[in-house]
This record gives structure tokens, C-alpha cells and sequence, in this order.
């Protein structure tokens, strides 16, 4: 079965810093990659997502993530945060035979101090 | 347009209870997924609908979990006799179809005391 891992578990910022959270997935086939946010008190939305084509995949407010497949990793990056990026941060991803379903890292916390 | 609604958004209960919770997805979308969100853990797949296939019940962590979709809308999950383990946000997810990206709700907090 497919997992995948989010190594920084808190992380803690001052505005205008670069961003980079990691997520790495154990699956040999094709697969979809996704990123999604929490905001304190909200649910979770989509900020990105892999299917096929340029590995850079651009989101929303600024956040990008690359696909590397022979690291099997999809970081999270965003060149300058703001305070109100502070939120939970989860990587998920869809393995083509594993019944459609999204298996999720752990999430990153991010605080963002102004 | 609605996104996907879910109700109870908390729900207090007594060990040993049995509870209910809903979720109504965005309409036209054929695929509905519960998930569950415990303190200090990532998200865990519970259980998967698609369409009047059967459903995927690999995630279900115990035969006092079942859950129904009725008219391929809306769902509820059940939670027999439940325990303090089960307290956790349980989020529904609904999407169109093969391929597309899958829209939470707001998820229903769980507090089995």
C-alpha cells in the first residue's frame, strides 16, 4: 500500500521567508499528487494538484509545487509567506490502481509570525 | 454553486452511543468519500462510493462502522456503540468523476466522552 510522508511536522516562519515543505510518497506507478490547505477554523481546499505534463505546477496564492519522480517527492514551495498563509498544510496522493481513494501525509502546521 | 454540506458540525455523545452523521455532496458529483481527521493525525480514508458500484469499505476501522449512500446522493455514516477513540473530525469529500479533484466539507467534530 501507498504512503506518503511529511517529514516537517511544525513549521515556523517570518513573513516575507521562503517556504518549502516536503512530502515524499512510496508508490512505483503513476500516480496524481495533491496539496491541500486548513486554515484555522475552515475545511480543507484544494491548492494544487500533478496529474501529467510540466512537473512545476503552479496553485493558488502564489504556491507551487514540483513533481521529481525519481525522489518520489512533490514539495511545497512559496518564495515570501505571509501571515496569512498560517495553516495546516497536506499532501495526498492518488495511486492509479488503489480504488481512487487519496491517502494523506500527516500535515504541516505552518505558523507565519508577522 | 453549494459545496458539500455535512451536519451534525459537532456532535457531543456518550460512550457506548450510536450516532449519525450526514453528508450531502455537490450535486451531479457520482464519487462520495468519508474520511476521518484525529487529533494529531493525518487524514485516514474510511470509505468510498462511486456511482451504484459497491462501495469501498477497506477503510472502515471496525464493524461498528457502516455507512450508506442513498440515490447516489446523500450519504451517512454510522457509528455503533461508539468509543472515546472514535472522537475526531469526520470529513466527507464528493467529486464528478475519474480523474477530478474532490471537494471537502466542512466535516462534523466527533466528542465521545
Amino acid at each position: 500500500a501507498q504512503s506518503v510522508s511529511q517529514h516537517n511536522h511544525h513549521v515556523i516562519l517570518s513573513e516575507a521567508a521562503s517556504l518549502e515543505l516536503g512530502c515524499n510518497y512510496s508508490y512505483g506507478g503513476t500516480v496524481n499528487l495533491f496539496w491541500y490547505v486548513q486554515y484555522p477554523g475552515q475545511h480543507l481546499q484544494l491548492l494544487l494538484k500533478y496529474f501529467s505534463g510540466d512537473p512545476l505546477v503552479k496553485g493558488i496564492k502564489g504556491f507551487e509545487a514540483e513533481f521529481i519522480k525519481s525522489k518520489f517527492s512533490f514539495n511545497l514551495r512559496k518564495p515570501s509567506v505571509q501571515w496569512s498563509d498560517t495553516a495546516e498544510y497536506f499532501c495526498a496522493v492518488r495511486a492509479n490502481n488503489a480504488g481512487n481513494m487519496l491517502t494523506f501525509g500527516g500535515g504541516t502546521r505552518l505558523m507565519v509570525k508577522p | 454553486g453549494a459545496g458539500v454540506s455535512q451536519s451534525p458540525s459537532n456532535k457531543v455523545t456518550e460512550k457506548g452511543k450510536d450516532v449519525e452523521l450526514r453528508c450531502d455532496p455537490i450535486s451531479g458529483h457520482t464519487a462520495l468519500y468519508w474520511y476521518r481527521q484525529s487529533l494529531g493525525q493525518g487524514l485516514e480514508f474510511l470509505i468510498y462510493f462511486q456511482g451504484n458500484s459497491a462501495p469501498d469499505k477497506s477503510g472502515l476501522p471496525s464493524d461498528r462502522f457502516s455507512a450508506e449512500r442513498t440515490g447516489g446522493s446523500v450519504s451517512t455514516l454510522t457509528i455503533q456503540r461508539t468509543q472515546q477513540e472514535d472522537s475526531a473530525v469526520y470529513l466527507c469529500a464528493s467529486k464528478r468523476g475519474v480523474g477530478d479533484t474532490q471537494y471537502f466539507g466542512p466535516g462534523t467534530r466527533l466528542t465521545v466522552l
